[in-house]
């Protein structure tokens, strides 16, 4: 299974709302997850099986799906959201990456 | 608490062989999915491969299939991943995670394939 994630980068200032968008080459159910990796850190799951926070996650994160469209929506830019996000498609092995998305503050 | 913590990366020359393990605690290893993931140097992440813990079925990445094969040690707590016949494109810092969801990571191995 193919995952397709967009954009590659994104510049946006604090307080911003910005969405992130992985696609699934095909019917994946709920079965993907959203990953933030931080600089020189290993990722942390922010979001399982399309959109369940984890705990601790703030609520500015949110998950959704239509179809085999995935969004990742983060409301109220903090300064600590700019990092990379992957998503994982976990329906079928082997699983999948998306390419992942840098957000940049602009 | 959950901890997960991999050991074993180093220089190895094309065509070698490396054993990296991940020692993990704070839950039941017995009867949890463990994987591996890995990353390039200034790259995405790539997953690589699942042990599953209802019965131990493996499943690979088709680029690391045939080459690495993932284990455990039930006894101690220990997740394996055997590199043989390496390359310079498995050059990366590998990741022990917790579940095939991945819900807890290490912080990484790096594992650099050269001559």
């Amino acid at each position: 299974i193919q995952v397709t994630q967009s954009p590659s980068s994104l510049s946006a200032s604090l307080g911003d709302r910005v969405t992130i968008t992985c696609r699934a080459s095909q019917g994946i159910g709920d079965r993907l997850s959203w990953y933030q990796q931080k600089p020189g850190k290993a990722p942390e799951r922010l979001i399982h099986a399309t959109s369940n926070l984890e705990s601790g996650v703030p609520s500015r994160f949110s998950g959704s799906a239509s179809g085999t469209e995935f969004t990742l929506t983060l409301s109220g830019l903090q300064p600590e959201d700019f990092a990379t996000y992957y998503c994982l498609q976990h329906d079928r092995f082997p699983f999948t990456f998306g390419q992942g998305t840098k957000l940049e503050i602009k | 608490e959950v901890q997960v913590s991999e050991s074993g990366g180093g220089l190895v020359q094309p065509g070698g062989s490396l054993r990296l393990s991940c020692a993990a605690s704070g839950f039941p290893f017995n009867t949890f999915d463990m994987s591996w993931v890995r990353q390039a140097p200034g790259k995405g992440l790539d997953w690589v491969s699942v042990i599953l813990g209802r019965d131990d079925s493996t499943y690979y990445a088709d680029s690391v299939k045939g080459r690495f094969t993932i284990s455990k040690d039930k006894s101690t707590n220990t997740l394996f991943l055997q590199m043989n016949s390496l390359r310079a494109e498995d050059t990366a810092v590998y990741y022990c995670t917790k579940g095939a969801w991945l819900d807890s990571w290490g912080q990484g191995t790096l594992v650099t394939v050269s001559s």
